[in-house]
């Protein structure tokens, strides 16, 4: 059973860039969601995808935006870069059918930006 | 608003001494409760969890209790061991939804 990968495991950018991350969920598993941790605290939910379609959204503007693919693998797309972009974004995946409310992370991509 | 309120770190023990590690939360109507444990250079991964009031949670010696009079979800582990240290996060997930609430996290290192 293949777990969550995440990539780039680090990247650096600059204000104003855009940047992309990528996450491959578990086998078998139909649902993606994007978390943000800020050094030091937890992690604040960005979204979530469930059959391509964002189905709930945490307090993030809209220049953080995502997708869903139809082998479940997703995207994290940021735009305009702001300095408190800076942290680890973790993706996270599950299965929609079982509802044990787990969800299987991956090792996080820290950006950092400049 | 929904919230997770978690005693701050770092926690340091001696391999053996007995851990609690404070959870406090609040949440309208009835939450799903979950510690979640990082090691370091890993990801998340669930600890263990409860569902309901008074349900006990245990998973490789560490165990928590569901309770609802005092809204908490205290960790406690009787022997911990230098292998137990990293992050652990408690978190709520409210019904219906997958939007899990995080605490702050708490750091443990075991000392040998």
């Amino acid at each position: 059973e293949t777990g969550v990968t995440q990539s780039p495991t680090h990247l650096i950018k600059t204000r104003g860039q855009q940047v992309t991350l990528r996450c491959s969920s578990q086998s078998g598993h139909n649902t993606v969601s994007w978390y943000q941790q800020a050094l030091g605290q937890g992690p604040q939910f960005i979204f979530q995808y469930y059959r391509e379609e964002e189905n709930g959204r945490g307090n993030f503007p809209p220049r953080f935006s995502g997708l869903q693919f139809p082998n479940y693998s997703s995207e994290l797309n940021v735009n305009a870069l702001e300095l408190d972009d800076s942290a680890l974004y973790l993706c996270a995946s599950s299965f929609s059918g079982v509802n044990t409310g787990e969800l299987f992370f991956g090792e996080g991509s820290r950006l950092t930006v400049l | 608003g929904n919230s997770v309120t978690q005693m701050e770190g770092p926690v340091t023990l001696s391999e053996e001494a007995f851990l609690t590690i404070n959870c406090t939360y609040t949440a309208t109507g009835y939450p799903s409760l979950f510690w979640y444990v990082q090691y370091p250079g890993e990801g998340l991964q669930l600890l263990l969890k409860a569902t309901k009031a008074d349900d006990k949670g245990s998973n490789k010696g560490f165990e928590a209790t569901y309770r609802k009079e005092t809204t908490s979800f205290h960790l406690e582990k009787g022997s911990v061991q230098v292998s137990d240290s990293a992050v652990y996060f408690c978190a709520l997930l409210t019904s219906g939804t997958y939007k899990y609430i995080f605490g702050t996290g708490t750091r443990l290192k075991v000392l040998a």
